[in-house]
């Protein structure tokens, strides 16, 4: 069962445009929603987390924005720039679970001059 | 802060023998750390849950007697991958979580297995 949906799986910006990438989960039990970012032949690097108590998390050029009824979350990419260019993965997890992250898809994120 | 090194970070094996891949926390403790598998252009599935001193927790359809997982100490785990297949070449990442964060997880740099 895909318990966190990803989209859209591939996405070209220009320079100094928003990227934006969508996540949808199933499991209301879930309460903490990180963002990672991997670059080819890497691990995955934390870049932004947040917890359903707020409706949007602002960290540098990304923010998360969180619809807890919707049961959405989007990550903005303000200014992206081509050092933006990875792999990003939204993910999921829940209280009593060894903080078991439950992965979306992934979205390759092309940034082009 | 909260760096997560895995070494090798490629290994090229012949099909049947043995790997292990170590996964350390470089500068902080973790009671839990968690092994991970990614396929090209796929997202990360997870294995196995490690606890520092206990068995490890796998995944449905994991096969724990072909990884086999040890958590000694709060900075090291280690995945041995046994009589190695090529269905086995994948990417293994691992991370870790610090003690007294309930859910952020630090990943490692990734180890890239090709079974020949």
């Amino acid at each position: 069962q895909q318990q966190v949906k990803q989209s859209p799986q591939s996405l070209i910006v220009q320079k100094g445009g928003i990227s934006i990438i969508n996540c949808a989960y199933e499991n209301t039990a879930f309460d903490y929603f990180p963002w990672y970012q991997q670059f080819p032949g890497k691990g995955p690097a934390l870049l932004i987390a947040i917890r359903p108590d707020v409706s949007e998390k602002k960290e540098g050029r990304f923010t998360i924005s969180f619809n807890k009824s919707a049961k959405q979350f989007s990550l903005h990419i303000m200014d992206s720039q081509p050092g933006d260019s990875a792999t990003y993965f939204c993910a999921a997890s829940r209280a009593g679970t060894a903080s078991k992250l439950t992965f979306g898809t992934g979205t390759r994120l092309q940034v082009t001059l | 802060g909260a760096v997560v090194s895995q070494h090798p970070s490629r290994v090229i094996c012949k099909s049947g023998t043995s790997v292990k891949i170590e996964c350390r926390s470089l500068d902080f403790q973790a009671t839990t750390m968690f092994w991970y598998r990614q396929f090209p252009k796929q997202s990360l599935m997870l294995m196995a849950t490690s606890n520092e001193g206990s068995k490890a927790t796998y995944e449905q359809g994991v096969e724990k007697d072909k990884f086999l997982i040890n958590h000694a100490s709060l900075t090291l785990s280690t995945l041995t991958v046994t009589s190695a297949h090529p269905e086995d070449s994948s990417f293994y990442i691992c991370s870790a979580r610090t003690i007294g964060s309930v859910e952020t997880q630090y990943f490692g740099p990734g180890t890239r297995l090709l079974v020949l």
